[in-house]
């Protein structure tokens, strides 16, 4: 079955430190990568996304993500988180070839502490 | 400009009745897709339509969930019978073309409670 999986529920960081939010995905084929953040009584709104091409692919307000193929993950990262980064954070997968369905992961909550 | 929207903001009705929810998503947009978002949960996935056509149906978790989009804009979701377990946040996206690698344009979604 296709997948997405965020291994870590929450993830705490200090202001000013990097953070990373991991993402790994089982789906055939080549699939589409997305990263989404709900802000607090806001919609989810779109950060970056990986087609093809560099694996490193960089965002909004600052966000980059790596695509590895070989691990199948998509982590999302910022080398220097503000306390405004606290959101929600969602891994989304979509398949190149049939359906149009996006796979998205749990979420992960970010508190950036000041 | 004006974003994807969705009505009511809240809905709270009785285990058994019928509810609409409505999604006016960005003017322009080809795709439109609905998802569920239960409590700790990621989204789920429900429909996608394409202009007014939906080849996209595999998430409606039963025969009581139905939903069209008309003049290849507003769409309703409707639930019929509700039960307890329907009970999530609905929300709906919109995107500008109908390929895969376009990303998706969130409304605030529809808080469904059913008691």
């Amino acid at each position: 079955a296709q997948s997405v999986a965020q291994p870590e529920d929450q993830v705490n960081v200090a202001e000013g430190n990097p953070l990373t939010v991991k993402c790994t995905y089982s789906v055939s084929g080549n699939p589409y990568l997305f990263w989404y953040v709900q802000y607090p009584n806001r919609g989810l709104q779109f950060l970056l996304k990986y087609i093809t091409g560099d694996n490193l692919v960089k965002g909004s307000y600052g966000f980059e993500a790596e695509f590895n193929k070989s691990q199948t993950s998509f982590h999302l990262k910022k080398p220097s988180a503000l306390v405004s980064d606290s959101a929600l954070y969602f891994c989304a997968v979509r398949p190149n070839t049939g359906g149009f369905k996006t796979i998205f992961g749990a979420g992960t909550r970010l508190f950036v502490k000041a | 400009g004006a974003g994807v929207s969705q009505s009511p903001s809240n809905k709270v009705t009785e285990k058994g009745k019928d509810v609409e929810l409505r999604c006016d998503p960005i003017s322009g947009h080809t795709a439109l897709y609905w998802y569920r978002q239960s409590l700790g949960q990621g989204l789920e996935f429900l429909i996608y339509f394409q202009g007014n056509s939906a080849p996209d149906k595999s998430g409606l978790p039963s025969d009581r969930f139905s939903a069209e989009r008309t003049g290849g804009s507003v769409s309703t979701l409707t639930i019929q019978r509700t039960q307890q377990e329907d009970s999530a946040v609905y929300l709906c996206a919109s995107s500008p073309q109908t390929g895969n690698n376009n990303e998706q344009f969130f409304g605030p979604g529809t808080r469904l409670t059913v008691l």
